[in-house]
């Protein structure tokens, strides 16, 4: 089955700070892939996807680019803000699941 | 829109006592629900998933007779932990299915004593 593997955290930055959140995959054939966020007391929202190679996700500043090459989907934001401090969550959905697979969670802490 | 809620967000009980805790999607109808466990550090496991007015489906390990669910409108799925031990405590996320994208509940902490 599908595995996700995503740093750990917590990753601590400084507001307008540039922002990576590695994530790697293993599945058969070609996943979609998923970054989910995590509020604090909220449910996960889906912040961004990519259903196929090269693809890139983006939203609210965000950005993810689906590659094939190296197993990877890495989060990225050039200026993270206070407001962006939260758990992001990996994930993979092989076959048209609509069950993702999902990694552990990376915790970020924005300070002002 | 699509909006899902949990009751209760927390929940301590005594060890062999059962918890009910409920799932709602406020403004749509969910056919299918699922049920997640997340345990510190750890990334969500699929415990089951719910099938408005049929049985769930539970994934390999997980006990049916210990985590009942029940799915008897198209807005609500309960999730029953029966006789419930130190073991069980863990955070439990549920999620309603519309068009193809799960939207999560916020989740509930549950601290078995």
């Amino acid at each position: 089955g599908d595995s996700v593997t995503q740093m750990e955290g917590p990753v601590t930055l400084s507001e307008e700070a540039f922002l990576t959140i590695n994530c790697t995959y293993t599945a058969t054939g070609y996943p979609s892939l998923f970054w989910y966020v995590q509020y604090p007391g909220e449910g996960l929202q889906l912040l961004l996807k990519a259903t196929k190679a090269d693809d890139k996700g983006s939203n609210k500043g965000f950005e993810a680019t689906y590659r094939k090459e190296t197993t990877s989907f890495h989060l990225e934001k050039g200026s993270v803000q206070v407001s962006d401090s939260a758990v992001y969550f990996c994930a993979s959905a092989s076959g048209g699941s609509y069950i993702p697979t999902f990694g552990r969670g990376t915790s970020l802490i924005v300070h002002p | 829109g699509a909006v899902v809620s949990q009751h209760p967000s927390r929940v301590i009980c005594k060890s062999g006592t059962s918890v009910k805790i409920e799932c709602r999607s406020l403004d749509f109808q969910a056919t299918t629900m699922f049920w997640y466990r997340q345990f510190p550090k750890q990334s969500l496991m699929l415990m089951a998933t719910s099938n408005e007015g049929s049985k769930a489906t539970y994934e390999q390990g997980v006990e049916k007779d210990k985590f009942l669910i029940n799915h008897a409108s198209l807005t609500l799925s309960t999730l029953t932990v029966t006789s419930a031990h130190p073991e069980d405590s863990s955070f439990y996320i549920c999620s309603a299915l519309r068009a193809s994208e799960q939207f999560f509940g916020p989740g509930t902490r549950l601290t078995v004593l």
